[in-house]
């Protein structure tokens, strides 16, 4: 049973809009939530974090939303870019460290120009 | 930067042949890891270590073992491969932040 869960496999925005990507988890003892980024023939790169005392982080054109009574999460790219095209995962984890992570599945984004 | 080097991008292997992944780390990280990324199921940890010689296994360890005898390299070892095992294997190493992670090696068993 997956414990983080990306229930949008793809997402499609046009370049210069808004995108949201989502993200879910059931275990309460998650503290520590990471998103990251991952293109073709490259591994992962870590794009943004939010413990669970905060219930927003932003990094210039990233903002991660954490919303802890709905256990969901959101990242908002704003304003989108055909370079953000790449696949984002969702990362837990309960140690405040980001070290023992759980991911979701992946959510394929692509910016059209 | 970190540096994280897997030795191979990509691999073709024969069941029950044992295999071996190499990662390298230049950072001198403490924490390494073995994680498996198949579609729709995200990254999944194999194995994980916290120093040299130390090793606790993740959440599908079963048909792997690891190997740090040195803290820069930690190594993957399928004992006797099998095509469950195909799947993209990615390293990472980390100092109590942001796990970074190598460029993968493509596994298939054939």
């Amino acid at each position: 049973d997956q414990q983080v869960k990306q229930n949008s496999p793809s997402l499609s925005v046009q370049e210069g809009r808004i995108s949201i990507l989502n993200c879910d988890y059931t275990n309460s003892m998650f503290d520590y939530f990471l998103w990251y980024k991952k293109y073709p023939a490259e591994g992962p790169t870590f794009l943004i974090s939010i413990s669970s005392i905060k219930d927003k982080n932003e990094d210039g054109r990233f903002t991660v939303f954490l919303n802890k009574s709905a256990k969901h999460l959101s990242l908002h790219i704003v304003p989108s870019q055909p370079g953000d095209s790449a696949v984002y995962f969702c990362a837990a984890s309960a140690d405040n460290a980001g070290n023992m992570l759980t991911f979701g599945g992946g959510t394929r984004l692509m910016v059209k120009p | 930067d970190v540096k994280v080097t897997q030795s191979s991008r990509y691999l073709v292997k024969r069941t029950g042949e044992k295999v071996f992944l190499e990662c390298v780390q230049d950072m001198d990280h403490e924490n390494m890891f073995w994680y498996r990324q198949d579609p729709g199921l995200g990254l999944r940890l194999i194995y994980f270590s916290y120093d040299v010689k130390m090793k606790e296994k993740g959440d599908i360890p079963e048909g792997y073992s690891v190997s740090r005898e040195k803290k820069e390299r930690f190594s993957l070892i399928l004992e006797s491969a099998s095509t469950n095992q195909t799947s993209m294997y990615l390293c990472a190493s980390s100092f109590g932040g942001p796990l970074h992670f190598g460029n993968g090696t493509r596994l298939t068993v054939t």
